[in-house]
C-alpha cells in the first residue's frame, strides 16, 4: 500500500504554543489529504480535507482559525494547532488516498500541558 | 446525519477461537466499506467493500458487505495474540463531485487471551 509519513509522532507542548504536524506521501503526489483526530477509546473524527493549491475544507464545529491547513505541495500536508490549550490534546492522524483506499500516518499525539 | 455502528464495542476471547464482528451503516451517498486493524498507532488497511455479497478473503480474515442489510462482518478464524487490536469499520461516502470522505464506527477493541 502506499506509504504516508507523518511528523512528529508525539510532541508535549506549554499552553499557548502552536504546534506543527506534518504529513508526506513517500511514493505518490496526493492532491487530497485528510486529517483526524482520535480521543482514547473514540473512534477517528474527520476534521478537515487538505486540497493542494486550495483552501481545505473543514467539518462542522473544527475551527479553520485553530486548526491550520497548509497543503502547498502534492506530497505535503501541514497541520498547525495555534494557542493550543489542554483540551487540545490527543491523537491527530492524518491520511491520503490511492484510488478508494485510504492510507493512515503512524499519528502524532499531541499533549498540552 | 450520517451513522455507522460498530458491534461489539469489546470482544475478549482465547486463541483458536473464531470472531464475527458487525458493522451497519446508515449514511447518504454511500460508495464502499473499509475495515481496519488499529495496533499502537495508525489503522492499517484490511478490506475494502464495494459489491453486496461477494467474500473478501485475506489470511485468517474474511469479511462480506450486505447492501440490503445495510451492513458488513469481519470474521477472524483460529485468532492470535497478534490479532488484539481495534478493528475499525468505515463507509466511504462521495461528498460533492468527485470528493468524498470516510465515516468511521466507534471501532470494536478485540482481545485474544493466550
Amino acid at each position: 500500500g502506499a506509504v504516508v509519513s507523518q511528523h512528529p509522532s508525539w510532541v508535549i507542548c506549554k499552553s499557548g504554543t502552536s504546534v506543527k504536524i506534518e504529513c508526506r506521501s513517500l511514493d505518490f503526489q496526493a492532491t487530497t489529504m485528510f486529517w483526524y483526530r482520535q480521543f482514547p477509546k473514540q473512534s477517528l473524527m474527520l476534521m478537515a480535507t487538505s486540497n493542494e493549491g486550495s483552501k481545505a475544507t473543514y467539518e462542522q464545529g473544527v475551527e479553520k482559525d485553530k486548526f491550520l491547513i497548509n497543503h502547498a505541495s502534492l506530497t505535503l500536508s501541514t497541520l498547525t494547532v495555534t494557542s493550543a490549550h489542554p483540551e487540545d490534546s490527543s491523537f491527530y492522524i492524518c491520511s491520503s488516498h490511492q484510488g478508494n483506499i485510504q492510507y493512515f500516518g503512524a499519528g502524532t499525539r499531541l499533549s498540552v500541558l | 446525519e450520517d451513522k455507522v455502528v460498530q458491534s461489539p464495542l469489546s470482544l475478549v476471547v482465547h486463541e483458536g477461537d473464531t470472531v464475527t464482528l458487525n458493522c451497519s451503516y446508515e449514511v447518504t451517498n454511500f460508495r464502499s466499506l473499509l475495515w481496519y486493524k488499529q495496533e499502537k498507532k495508525a489503522p492499517t488497511f484490511l478490506f475494502m467493500l464495494t459489491s453486496s455479497g461477494i467474500e473478501k478473503k485475506s489470511g485468517r480474515l474474511s469479511s462480506i458487505l450486505d447492501k440490503k442489510e445495510l451492513s458488513s462482518i469481519l470474521n477472524i478464524t483460529a485468532t492470535q495474540t497478534g490479532d488484539s487490536a481495534i478493528y475499525l469499520c468505515a463507509a466511504l461516502l462521495t461528498s460533492g463531485g468527485s470528493n468524498y470522505k470516510l465515516t468511521f464506527g466507534k471501532g470494536t477493541l478485540l482481545t485474544v487471551n493466550p
